[in-house]
């Protein structure tokens, strides 16, 4: 299975904040990459697909960029709303992984 | 608007069996392939299983693979996953989750939770 790996695992910003998170796959996975925001308590919610397409309705201020292995999402002016866990996943091969979640804590 | 509305969830005790349901509404759900994933509690998102939209050719995690099965009901809107031979490390709460076309997923349920104990 291809493995993600998310960095940081948590990390604390103020509301205005830029924040970048990582995430890295164990093999060539192409632009098959999508994010996902999750709130306690709540179902994911699609950010990302295709690592750089922003899905509908989600806020300008999210990003999501690279290709192959290496992948960023990035909150330009962090939002109280934005407070929460973000997962990246892979599509490009069954089974489809996730990585552990990044926290996004108010500092 | 898409609704995914999960049901079947509850407390089973180890070896016991439980079908989870799962009722699609806001988009034709006929022509799209629908997922299963799980979260145990303070986890990751763990992948379960994926059936065509004309329920062909289901793919399976290893961790359930020949233990649960995954189907579809086209017209009654309806996705299934059947649970067998179910472990305390089955449990999680339970996502149904709409394909969106292109491969990933744009529509999540509520999630049920699946308690597996003695």
């Amino acid at each position: 299975d291809i493995q993600m790996t998310q960095s940081p695992s948590s990390l604390s910003a103020s509301v205005g904040d830029r924040v970048t998170i990582t995430c890295r796959a164990s093999q060539v996975i192409n632009y098959f990459l999508a994010w996902f925001q999750q709130e306690p308590g709540r179902a994911p919610k699609l950010l990302i697909y295709a690592a750089s397409s922003l899905q509908s309705g989600v806020p300008s201020r999210f990003s999501g960029g690279g290709s192959g292995t290496d992948f960023t999402l990035t909150i330009t002016s962090l939002q109280p709303e934005d407070f929460a866990t973000y997962y990246c996943q892979q599509y490009n091969t069954y089974p489809w992984t996730f990585g552990q979640g990044t926290k996004v804590e108010i500092k | 608007e898409v609704q995914l509305v999960e049901s079947g969830g509850g407390l089973v005790q180890p070896g016991g069996s439980l079908r989870l349901s799962c009722l699609g509404s806001g988009f034709t759900f006929s022509r799209y392939a629908m997922h299963w994933v799980r979260q145990a509690p303070g986890k990751r998102l763990e992948y379960l299983s994926i059936i065509t939209s004309n329920g062909d050719s289901p793919f399976y995690a290893d961790s359930v693979k020949g233990r649960f099965t995954v189907s579809r009901d086209n017209s009654k809107n309806t996705l299934y996953l059947q649970m067998r031979s179910l472990r305390v490390e089955d449990t999680a709460v339970y996502y149904c989750v709409k394909d969106q076309g292109s491969g990933t997923f744009d529509y999540w349920g509520q999630g049920t939770l699946v308690t597996v104990s003695s």
